[in-house]
């Protein structure tokens, strides 16, 4: 049974691009959230996909957007890339059914670089 | 607003060691606590957990203990192993999937 994977495992963009990561739920998953977690920080929350839908969002502003499918993998793409956008970018994929965070299962992440 | 403040890292020990890792929170209601481990090159993971006032949580020799007089949540291990060494996160949950995560302390553990 695989984990919940993510793709790239690295990327390095210049400022002003747009970039798309990529996060495969593990299996009997629907629910994905991502997480950003800058160097030498914790995680922090970005925004959670359940039904296609975004359900709850951090304080990040609106260059950062998501999309989930219909087969529960889902996309993070980030506008118009900032330095400070550098950072490695968790998702984590859980049951929904009313169950919290301790469900959730992390992928080993995506880590931009942004020159 | 919510908030989690675990002590700063490195925290260096020598095998079979007492650890102890303080973290302190700040919410409204009546949070979820949780200590996730992150392993060199790997994901985040669930160390443990404790859902209300007085719960311990405990996993693999690792305990926490919920205690909302102090907001506090702090990790310990009786006897670390050099197989321990890691950078543990303390986390709480209000409500939904939104969790929040201290800055994380990286402990490493000497043969």
């Amino acid at each position: 049974d695989a984990g919940v994977t993510q793709s790239p495992t690295h990327l390095i963009k210049t400022r002003g691009q747009q970039v798309t990561l990529r996060c495969s739920p593990k299996s009997g998953h629907d629910t994905v959230s991502w997480y950003q977690q800058a160097l030498g920080q914790g995680p922090q929350f970005i925004f959670q996909y359940y039904e296609e839908e975004e359900r709850q969002r951090g304080n990040f502003p609106d260059r950062f957007s998501g999309h989930q499918f219909p087969n529960y993998s889902s996309e993070l793409n980030v506008n118009a890339l900032l330095l400070g956008d550098s950072a490695l970018y968790l998702c984590a994929s859980s049951p929904y059914r009313g169950q919290g965070p301790e469900t959730q299962y992390f992928g080993p992440g995506t880590r931009l670089l942004v020159l | 607003g919510n908030s989690v403040t675990q002590m700063e890292g490195p925290v260096t020990l020598s095998e079979e060691a007492f650890l102890t890792i303080n973290c302190t929170y700040t919410a409204t209601g009546y949070p979820s606590l949780f200590w996730y481990v992150q392993y060199p090159g790997e994901g985040l993971q669930l160390l443990l957990k404790a859902t209300k006032a007085d719960d311990k949580g405990s996993n693999k020799g690792f305990e926490a203990t919920y205690r909302k007089e102090t907001t506090s949540f702090h990790l310990e291990k009786g006897s670390v192993q050099v197989s321990d060494s890691a950078v543990y996160f303390c986390a709480l949950g209000t409500g939904g999937f939104k969790t929040i995560f201290g800055a994380g302390t990286r402990l490493f553990v000497k043969a």
